[in-house]
């Protein structure tokens, strides 16, 4: 089976940068996703990695270690509105199948 | 506004009911898959259909089952109601389905409460 560890919780300063890791464990593994969710809203894609190496998109950054099984998602310049929970999700298998980790609920404060 | 359109928004039945979830992906769109979310299992994938076939299977249980149809709509069919199906369902699209790691747009979900 699969299994994907994040930290449940963290917490940072607007205008700060945060960075929260990914380990996974699976067999067949394509790449790593990270989704974005707001209290009561639906998850949105923010990234994918499927090579080594570091993917930028604006204020988010995505990293992929393949060997170390390991990822990251990196935040910058927070802003009030980046409170939500984050998820990382391993695709795996011939289809664009997402297992989805359990999820780090990021709190910015003032 | 992702483009996927998920009805009902809420759903309350009661334990033993069957009920049917349904969504529109995006246009164009040919996969769509549906995935549980509880606060105990967090996200969990269920099944994906891609142009009409079934194409992955995740954790679904034998009381539910899916289908897309020639439009590319999908149905989630959940029978025999237990309390512990007390759930978000979302369902999601992506553009052709074959390539690995298509971005997933999310429809608003459908808060399902069974009592």
């Amino acid at each position: 089976g699969q299994s994907l560890e994040q930290p449940s919780e963290v917490t940072a300063v607007e205008g700060a940068i945060v960075q929260i890791n990914c380990t996974y464990q699976t067999s067949g593994f394509y790449g790593l996703s990270w989704y974005q969710q707001h209290d009561g809203g639906a998850p949105t894609f923010l990234s994918y990695n499927a090579l080594d190496g570091l993917e930028e998109t604006g204020r988010f950054s995505s990293f992929l270690s393949r060997s170390d099984s390991y990822g990251y998602l990196l935040l910058q310049e927070l802003q009030m509105k980046d409170s939500a929970s984050y998820f990382c999700a391993v695709i795996t298998g011939t289809a664009s199948k997402l297992t989805f980790g359990t999820g780090t609920r990021l709190q910015v404060t003032l | 506004d992702s483009g996927v359109t998920q009805t009902p928004k809420h759903l309350i039945t009661a334990t033993g009911q069957r009920v049917t979830l349904r969504c529109s992906p995006r246009s164009g769109d040919l996969s769509v898959y549906w995935y549980q979310q509880s606060l105990d299992q967090g996200l969990q994938f269920l099944i994906q259909y891609y142009n009409g076939e079934e194409r992955a299977k995740g954790n679904i249980l034998e009381r539910f089952s899916a289908q897309q149809f020639p439009d590319l709509h999908s149905e989630l069919n959940l029978s025999s109601l237990e309390l512990g199906d007390s759930a978000l369902y979302f369902c999601a699209s992506s553009g052709q389905g074959r390539e690995i790691g298509n971005e997933q747009f999310f429809g608003p979900g459908t808060r399902l409460t069974v009592l």
